[in-house]
């Protein structure tokens, strides 16, 4: 079946580096999302992999190994705004366009 | 530019009530969708639209409704609302498809008794 896992929460201190996993069983591959979501607001893109590797964003990179079916985001330089829940999604099959699965999200609590 | 706007933000139905959640956005994007997200869930899809005339089901279809007679508006109608609908329901929209950068709204929070 198709399915998204990842922990449902961590803790990290504020200036740490912080990494969160995600792994992935879809029929296919077609790229995979991050997204985050302060609590009570909408959720609002971060990345988007297609390729295996690491891509960096400023203070936040993204890894993907698609024959391990694996991803991470990596938080460095943690600030007290990074507390929020991060999720992961893909689409479930290769061809689908419309259609993502999602994790039920990882929150991460960031301590001063 | 308002992005994607939804309304309510929040709502308390009872049992058996019918109501319906606008969704509207400015983007002009061809694809919208409407999730609900429940605690300890990812999010479920419960119905997209890839243009205006044209919609799908998703996940968790049932018990709801939508149309989509304009580009920018996508309203989801709850036809006899029941406890278990009780979540947060976001749109959201992007340029084609699930697979481009998604906008969301900023949800309804609904409460059925």
């Amino acid at each position: 079946g198709q399915n998204i896992d990842q922990p449902t929460e961590m803790t990290a201190t504020e200036g740490a580096i912080v990494q969160i996993n995600c792994t992935y069983q879809t029929s296919g591959f077609n790229g995979l999302f991050w997204y985050q979501q302060h609590a009570g607001e909408a959720p609002t893109f971060l990345s988007y992999n297609v390729l295996d590797g690491l891509e960096e964003k400023g203070r936040f990179s993204s890894f993907l190994s698609r024959s391990k079916g694996y991803s991470y985001l990596l938080l460095k330089e943690l600030q007290m705004k990074d507390s929020a829940s991060y999720l992961c999604a893909a689409p479930p099959t290769l061809d689908s366009n419309y259609q993502l699965i999602w994790g039920a999200g990882t929150k991460l609590i960031i301590k001063p | 530019n308002a992005g994607v706007t939804q309304t309510p933000k929040f709502q308390v139905l009872k049992t058996g009530q019918s109501m319906t959640l606008q969704c509207a956005q400015d983007m002009n994007h061809e694809y919208m969708s409407w999730y609900r997200q429940d605690p300890g869930m990812g999010l479920r899809l419960i119905h997209y639209s890839v243009g205006a005339g044209i919609t799908d089901q998703g996940e968790v279809p049932n018990g709801y409704n939508v149309s989509r007679s304009t580009t920018e508006d996508f309203p989801l109608r709850l036809l006899s609302a029941a406890p278990s609908q009780t979540s947060v329901y976001f749109c959201a929209s992007s340029l084609s498809g699930s697979t481009d950068t998604q906008y969301f709204g900023p949800g309804t929070r609904l409460t059925v008794l």
